[in-house]
């Protein structure tokens, strides 16, 4: 079975400043993981994925998330946060074994001060 | 490109209503899945098909939620009769054949009332 934490229910970042959410996950064969972003009254986007390729994953919108394998992490990071960038942002998880169930973190509410 | 659509968009009833909220996924895509997100349990897997036949319904809370896809581009989610805690978020995903690594592309969803 697999597991996902995200630390951090909220996180308040200045506009401008670097953005960090936390993702840790819990699986007994190699993960697939994901980064989605929801918006208010919104679907979930994907914003990035992790499928055993590079470690290094860039998606949209400047974001990106390294999978540590030692740390079984796979942190988003944005160099420089925007005003647009105020939204829930969901970690997920799931395998080969998993029978198709992505199992999605509690979600960090990121908040950009002006 | 058109993506997940789902309808209505809101929904407000009475306790003991029938409820039917409505999915059309992205052409081409094979895999559906219906989802619930609350304030208290964060997002739910209700139920997941695959070329139209349920796969895996053990999310469905209970009998008063039935769950039915009649061809490729269409599929339902009823709650009969319903009550003020089944109020949530109703998300609806797709996503093109069965693979693992493949994402889930999501509607915006139904925010669904029960008073």
């Amino acid at each position: 079975a697999q597991s996902v934490t995200q630390l951090g229910s909220h996180v308040s970042v200045s506009e401008g400043a670097l953005v960090l959410l936390r993702c840790n996950y819990s699986s007994s064969v190699p993960p697939y993981l994901f980064w989605y972003v929801q918006y208010p009254n919104q679907g979930l986007q994907l914003l990035l994925k992790y499928t055993s390729a590079a470690t290094l994953v860039k998606g949209i919108n400047g974001f990106e998330a390294e999978f540590k394998k030692s740390e079984t992490s796979f942190h988003l990071t944005k160099p420089s946060a925007h005003m647009s960038d105020a939204a829930e942002y969901f970690c997920a998880v799931t395998a080969n074994n998993a029978g198709n169930m992505l199992t999605f973190g509690g979600g960090t509410r990121l908040m950009v001060k002006p | 490109d058109a993506g997940v659509i789902q309808s209505p968009r809101h929904e407000v009833t009475e306790m003991g209503q029938e409820v039917t909220l409505r999915c059309k996924p992205i052409s081409g895509h094979n895999s559906l899945f219906w989802y619930r997100q609350t304030m208290m349990r964060g997002l739910e897997l209700l139920i997941y098909f695959n070329n139209n036949v349920p796969i895996d319904d053990s999310g469905m809370p209970e009998d008063r939620f039935s769950a039915k896809m009649p061809n490729a581009s269409f599929s339902t989610l009823k709650i009969q009769p319903s009550e003020p805690r089944d109020s949530a978020v109703y998300f609806c995903a797709s996503r093109p054949g069965t693979a693992s690594n493949q994402p889930q592309h999501f509607g915006d969803g139904t925010r669904l009332s029960i008073l």
